[in-house]
This record gives structure tokens, C-alpha cells and sequence, in this order.
């Protein structure tokens, strides 16, 4: 069966630093992939999606990138953060076919 | 234009019936999703509507009209646990898109 693995889970970072978050899949192949977050008591809103590697669209023009480095392997990455990039970040994969499965969710914080 | 609408929010009492609207509007339309998100919590998957009609599973059923653009989650003997955000999404043909709505919050009542 697929299992989807999201880390960390919370995460407070000071502005002005690096992150990198990291979203696995495991027991399926060529996953669609794609990186959401929600911002408290809102909607999803998709940030980046990946029909495959290397292939990376992003959806919001923002301080933030992603990568896919392997098949199953989908990371978010900034180089400075911003008090607005607080949220809840949501890694999802679909076969195309049938539905969407979310990763646990990463709460990042930036005070 | 794509677009998604459904309620803000909604409460009902526990053991009672609630009915949570969703309209969309596409050019074009693959798949009608409903999940159930708790506070904290990733969304996890409810139902899946792609042809007219009503999908029943235990609790929880989804309808779907395409020449209406409407769906709705019907959900019966509700439950405290029931309280969550419901979110409704639609995927749009040949897109590997999603687009979902703000979601509902329901709020279940003793």
C-alpha cells in the first residue's frame, strides 16, 4: 500500500533562516506531487506541484522553492523566511487517477 | 474561470442530519472530492464523486449534479467527532490540479 512521510512536524524557526522540508512516498511510482499550505482558519492553497523529476510549477510567486530530486521525493526549501510563510504546510501525492493523500503536516512557526 | 463555493460554517446537534452544499464552476470537470479535516490535522478522504447521483458509505454520502455544478455531504447520526472543516474540491479535466474550496466548519453539539 502507499504511505505518504512528511518532516518534521512542528517546526519554530527565527526570520531570516533557511528551511527545508522533506515529503516521501513510498509504494507507488510516478507520483504526482504537491506542496499546500494553510494559513490558520483558511483555505489550502497550493504552492508547488511535480508531474515528475525535475519537473517543478509553482502556483504563488513568493521566497519559497521546491525540488525533486527523486521519483519519490518532493522537498520545500527557502532561503530566508518571512513572518508570513508561518503556516501549516501539507505534502499530497495522487496517481492522477483517484484522489489526493496529505502528508501528516509540518506547523512552522517563524517568530 | 474556475471557482468553488461552500458555507463558512455550520453547527448541529449531536444524532441529528446535516447537509453541506458545495458549487463549482469549470470549463471542464474529472472528479468531485469531499474531505474531512479535525484542527491540526492533514485532510483525509471522504468520497469521490465523477458521475450524477448519490455515493453512500456507512455515515457519510456524497451527491453530485455536473449540469448543476453542485454537490452535497450528507451526514447522518452525527457524532461529536464529526466536528471538523469540510473541505470540497473538484478537478478539472486533463489537470493534475485540485482546486478546492475554503471549506465548511461543523460544529456538532451535545
Amino acid at each position: 500500500s502507499q504511505t505518504i512521510h512528511q518532516w518534521p512536524a512542528t517546526l519554530v524557526q527565527p526570520v531570516g533562516s533557511p528551511l527545508s522540508l522533506e515529503c516521501t512516498v513510498e509504494g507507488t511510482s510516478n507520483p504526482n506531487l504537491y506542496w499546500y499550505r494553510q494559513a490558520a482558519g483558511r483555505g489550502l492553497q497550493l504552492l508547488f506541484y511535480s508531474v515528475g523529476i525535475g519537473q517543478i510549477s509553482s502556483e504563488v510567486p513568493q521566497n519559497l522553492s521546491a525540488s525533486r530530486p527523486q521519483d519519490r521525493q518532493f522537498i520545500l526549501s527557502s532561503k530566508k523566511l518571512l513572518l508570513s510563510d508561518s503556516g501549516f504546510y501539507l505534502c499530497a501525492w495522487s496517481d492522477g487517477n483517484y484522489g489526493y493523500t496529505f502528508g501528516s503536516g509540518t506547523r512552522l512557526t517563524v517568530v | 474561470g474556475q471557482n468553488i463555493d461552500q458555507p463558512t460554517e455550520m453547527t448541529a446537534t449531536e444524532g441529528a442530519i446535516v447537509q453541506i452544499n458545495c458549487t463549482y464552476q469549470t470549463s471542464g470537470f474529472n472528479g468531485l472530492f469531499w474531505y474531512q479535516q479535525h484542527a491540526g490535522e492533514a485532510p483525509t478522504f471522504l468520497s469521490y464523486n465523477v458521475l450524477d447521483g448519490l455515493e453512500e458509505k456507512g455515515r457519510f454520502s456524497s451527491f453530485l449534479s455536473r449540469s448543476k455544478g453542485y454537490s452535497y455531504l450528507l451526514l447522518k447520526e452525527l457524532q461529536m467527532k464529526d466536528s471538523a472543516s469540510y473541505l470540497c474540491a473538484f478537478q478539472s479535466g486533463g489537470s493534475y490540479i485540485p482546486t478546492f474550496g475554503r471549506g465548511t466548519s461543523l460544529i456538532v453539539h451535545p
